[in-house]
């Protein structure tokens, strides 16, 4: 069955502090994981999108781990900020190129951010 | 300015009635798509539309309706049919450029009343 597996459910971090999400998934034929930040009451906003032959991209303070053998990736925040506070939802599209309509979405991280 | 505009943001139904809610892009991009959003839960696919005047049915269609007469816009009319339509609805839109990205809109909350 098509999954994706997010952990932990929630998180409460200091400011200024590191925190690591992860996401596990079972989806097949695989091509890529997309990573969205989501604030409350707002839409999802792409933070980055790792394809089957990355094992690292970084946008800003945000940091995504692909290992397409364990079929896990990871998120890093480093140095947190309170505007960081939102979920964080792994999405992992089945299927290749304009087939990928169904994407199969993780239930998402709920990460706090206290000052 | 260009995305995608969802309206109205808060829509509230009295039990038996019919809504619609909009959804219109100026992206021009080809595929759109219509999510639901629970507490707690992940994105669940309404409908999805691919091109004008084709759309289908996504896991959770049953109680919505879609229309795609125009590129640019995707309404879902929530009908009275569906028994528990309280939750965040989610527009979102696709292009093969960018790398498949999926960008979504600003979301409606609907809460029946």
């Amino acid at each position: 069955k098509n999954q994706v597996e997010q952990s932990p459910q929630s998180l409460i971090i200091l400011e200024g502090k590191n925190c690591t999400l992860q996401c596990n998934y079972t989806v097949s034929p695989f091509s890529n994981l997309r990573w969205y930040k989501q604030d409350t009451g707002r839409g999802p906003v792409s933070l980055t999108i790792m394809t089957f032959s990355e094992n690292t991209k970084s946008n800003g303070r945000y940091t995504a781990t692909l290992d397409a053998d364990t079929k896990q990736s990871s998120l890093h925040i480093t140095a947190s900020q309170l505007s960081d506070s939102a979920s964080y939802i792994c999405v992992v599209p089945q299927g290749y190129g304009g087939s990928q309509g169904n994407l199969i979405f993780g239930k998402g991280t709920k990460l706090s951010v206290k000052p | 300015d260009g995305g995608i505009t969802q309206s109205p943001k808060y829509l509230f139904r009295k039990e038996g009635q019919n809504v619609t809610l909009s959804c219109e892009q100026n992206l021009n991009h080809d595929a759109m798509y219509w999510y639901r959003q629970d507490p707690g839960q992940g994105l669940r696919l309404i409908y999805y539309s691919q091109i004008v005047n084709d759309f289908q049915k996504g896991d959770i269609a049953e109680g919505y309706s879609v229309s795609r007469e125009k590129k640019e816009s995707f309404p879902l009319t929530v009908t009275s049919a569906q028994k528990n339509p309280t939750a965040f609805y989610l527009c979102a839109t696709k292009t093969v450029e960018a790398g498949n990205t999926i960008y979504f809109g600003e979301g409606s909350w609907l809460t029946v009343v």
